[in-house]
């Protein structure tokens, strides 16, 4: 257990739907990292924070994706109207210096 | 060509034996190098970092190449355990830190 924790672990929803990710870092890590990986391939990055802001967006973040980090604290990726191309593995990490430490993600599943 | 390359195997070898892998990065100004490891189902961990002097933790040997670009994972003694997929993860230094993972090398080590 690396001390980040994601919920759900597991989402089954129909194309069109939204889904609402959730990812509690480390408390005294500044920055937290979501990653998107599909099978066969390594984590993909979406998109970074340094405490409340936003400082990165990957291209693959397309308009349907929003990520939020308020307080600093936790943060929320939602997809909004899913297509089965998300379908996939949606990793957070939480980063000391340059060491990434991952939660255990979230398994999503667009039918 | 992709940023960080990897074989994705997978390499099959008996316990005992010492395995090697190879990752290659194609941007010359990466400043920060790593090997992750991931389990199946479950979220990459850190193995160990790799310093343009090398590095050595145990039965794992990390080297770089600058000149050529690439980095090296070598695993001696090789126990069951050690089945797992080895990410290569490459970023630069200063400014945003996007790391940028490979798609992993898969190592199954037979009794």
């Amino acid at each position: 257990d690396t001390g980040v924790s994601q919920d759900p672990r597991h989402k089954i929803t129909k194309r069109g739907q939204n889904v609402t990710f959730r990812c509690d870092p480390i408390s005294e890590h500044n920055r937290l990292y979501w990653y998107r990986q599909t099978l066969g391939q390594g984590p993909e990055f979406l998109t970074y924070f340094q405490n409340e802001a936003q400082l990165e967006k990957s291209r693959l973040l397309s308009d349907r994706f929003s990520a939020e980090r308020p307080k600093g604290s936790f943060s929320t990726l939602e997809i909004q109207r899913t297509e089965q191309g998300d379908s996939a593995m949606y990793l957070c990490a939480s980063i000391e210096g340059e060491t990434q430490y991952f939660g255990p993600g979230t398994r999503l599943l667009v039918l | 060509r992709k940023e960080v390359e990897q074989d994705p195997g997978p390499f099959n070898v008996p316990e005992g034996a010492t395995v090697a892998f190879n990752c290659t990065y194609s941007n010359s100004a990466s400043q920060s190098f790593f090997w992750y490891r991931q389990d199946c189902r479950k979220e990459p961990k850190l193995l160990m970092s790799v310093y343009s002097s090398g590095n050595e933790d145990g039965r794992f040997t990390a080297q770089l190449n600058r000149a050529s670009q690439y980095i090296s994972l070598l695993i001696r003694d090789s126990k069951l355990s050690d089945s797992a997929t080895y990410l290569c993860v490459v970023s630069t230094s200063g400014g945003s830190y996007i790391p940028t993972f490979g798609r992993g090398t898969s190592l199954i080590v037979h009794p």
